[in-house]
């Protein structure tokens, strides 16, 4: 049973259409991440949040932004979709204090633009 | 930053085989961890490591936590079709005050098994 939710799982959109990807998890965790997974299969951290009202770029600069209004839902947006941005998207989430289990992974969504 | 060497990149092996991947890092860490990603799936934890020199197993698999803290190796016995999928390691350090620094992902090792 997940308890890290992405939604969609899989999206084909338009270039320029802003899109939105949505995060949720039940587990009460202050910590959630978003990465950016290329062909290659590397993850590419792409943003974090140690909790609400906190968000910091990750490693990979990237033109997507995301908010942390509530401590269960990290969303990432971009304003204007472009076929570079065709990736897998996953979002992850830690507790805080960290015990040492590291991150829980969401199934991901498929980012497609034409 | 830290930067982890993850080996082979891609292994091809016959069902029934073992199976032998690696990490290796230029600097210290306190906890090792190993992921498998499904095809379509998200990476999902499959052993944790925190003491230099620990062995520790998950039914067909096995991981060591190296003396040194810079490696790791995962071991997968009597490898079967479901064992296909990505495999990530990870280090984490751990500070004086206890806290957990972010998770450094190797890049993955693509195997496949051929039934």
């Amino acid at each position: 049973e997940a308890d890290i939710y992405q939604t969609p799982r899989y999206l084909v959109i338009g270039t320029g259409k802003k899109i939105t990807l949505e995060c949720s998890q039940t587990m009460g965790h202050d910590k959630m991440y978003w990465y950016q997974q290329d062909p290659g299969m590397e993850l590419h951290l792409i943003h974090y949040s140690y909790g609400v009202n906190s968000t910091e770029k990750g490693d990979l600069s990237s033109e997507s932004t995301v908010s942390r209004i509530r401590t269960e839902h990290f969303p990432l947006t971009l304003e204007s979709a472009r076929p570079s941005h065709t990736s897998q998207y996953l979002c992850a989430s830690s507790p805080s204090p960290d015990r040492g289990r590291g991150y829980t992974f969401g199934s991901g969504t498929r980012l497609t633009v034409v | 930053g830290q930067q982890l060497n993850q080996s082979p990149q891609s292994m091809f092996i016959q069902e029934g085989e073992d199976v032998s991947m690696n990490c290796t890092s230029s600097s210290i860490f306190n906890t090792w961890l190993w992921y498998k990603q499904d095809p379509g799936e998200g990476p999902v934890l499959l052993i944790a490591l925190y003491k230099a020199g620990e062995l520790t197993s998950n039914g067909r698999l096995t991981a060591q936590f190296g003396i040194t803290r810079k490696d790791s190796f995962l071991n997968i016995s009597a490898s079967i079709p479901s064992d296909v999928g990505i495999y990530f390691c990870a280090g984490q350090l751990r500070n004086s005050g206890g806290s957990n620094y972010k998770l450094t992902f190797g890049k993955g090792t693509l195997l496949t098994v051929n039934p």
